[in-house]
């Protein structure tokens, strides 16, 4: 089964800085890695997706860095803010046929507290 | 902008009950996904449903749940007869499919159920 390794479990940094959360996933067929961001009582989000032909992706604050050879990727936060203080989730496709979707596995996530 | 929608947000039920979660996917999808998340633990996923059957469904997935797109617009999750175990929230999610932006998943808000 695949695995996803999402780490830290969580994070606190002050306003201004700079959020890392890191995740590591297993051999598998995918064509995408996407990040979900998750406040309390709420569904995750979908916050930025990197394909994994680009090594990263670029989306306002937030970047995605995609280490292929290391089977890692990770999720940048710049310039945090206490209003991004929620549970973050990476996630890793299983399953690309086109008959079948992606069956996603997440990590663990990381708690984010982004102090004022 | 498109949503996945969830009702109802909260279903309290006593366990041996049979409920139905309700779900209405983003129009244009074709990918239909059912995910659980136990309190404070990461989002799992149950199954994935394309072109009216069941693609792919995790050792969760037993006979005691059952999917079913009844018309054109929704997406349901059956549980025939609840355990404690299955207190969870319970997220929808569709998708596309898009090759430009690969199998991207979108959540609903989920539905709260607390099986007594």
């Amino acid at each position: 089964q695949q695995q996803v390794k999402q780490s830290p479990q969580s994070l606190i940094v002050q306003k201004g800085g700079i959020s890392i959360i890191n995740c590591a996933y297993e051999n598998t067929a995918f064509d995408y890695f996407p990040w979900y961001q998750q406040f309390p009582g709420k569904g995750p989000a979908l916050l930025i997706a990197i394909r994994p032909d680009v090594s990263e992706k670029k989306e306002g604050r937030f970047t995605i860095s995609f280490n292929k050879s290391a089977k890692q990727f990770s999720l940048h936060i710049m310039d945090s803010q206490p209003g991004d203080s929620a549970t973050y989730f990476c996630a890793a496709p299983r399953g690309v046929r086109e008959t079948s979707g992606s069956r996603l596995t997440f990590g663990e996530g990381t708690q984010l507290t982004v102090n004022p | 902008e498109p949503e996945v929608t969830q009702t109802p947000s909260h279903q309290v039920t006593q366990m041996g009950q049979e409920v139905i979660l309700r779900c209405v996917p983003i129009s244009n999808h074709l990918y239909f996904y059912w995910y659980r998340q136990i309190l404070g633990q990461k989002v799992e996923f149950l199954v994935s449903f394309y072109n009216n059957e069941i693609s792919e469904k995790s050792e969760i997935f037993d006979d005691q749940f059952s999917v079913e797109r009844p018309d054109g617009s929704n997406f349901t999750l059956k549980i025939r007869s609840t355990k404690l175990e299955d207190s969870a929230m319970y997220f929808c999610a569709s998708s596309t499919r898009d090759w430009e932006s690969g199998d991207t998943q979108y959540f609903g808000p989920g539905t709260r159920l607390t099986v007594l």
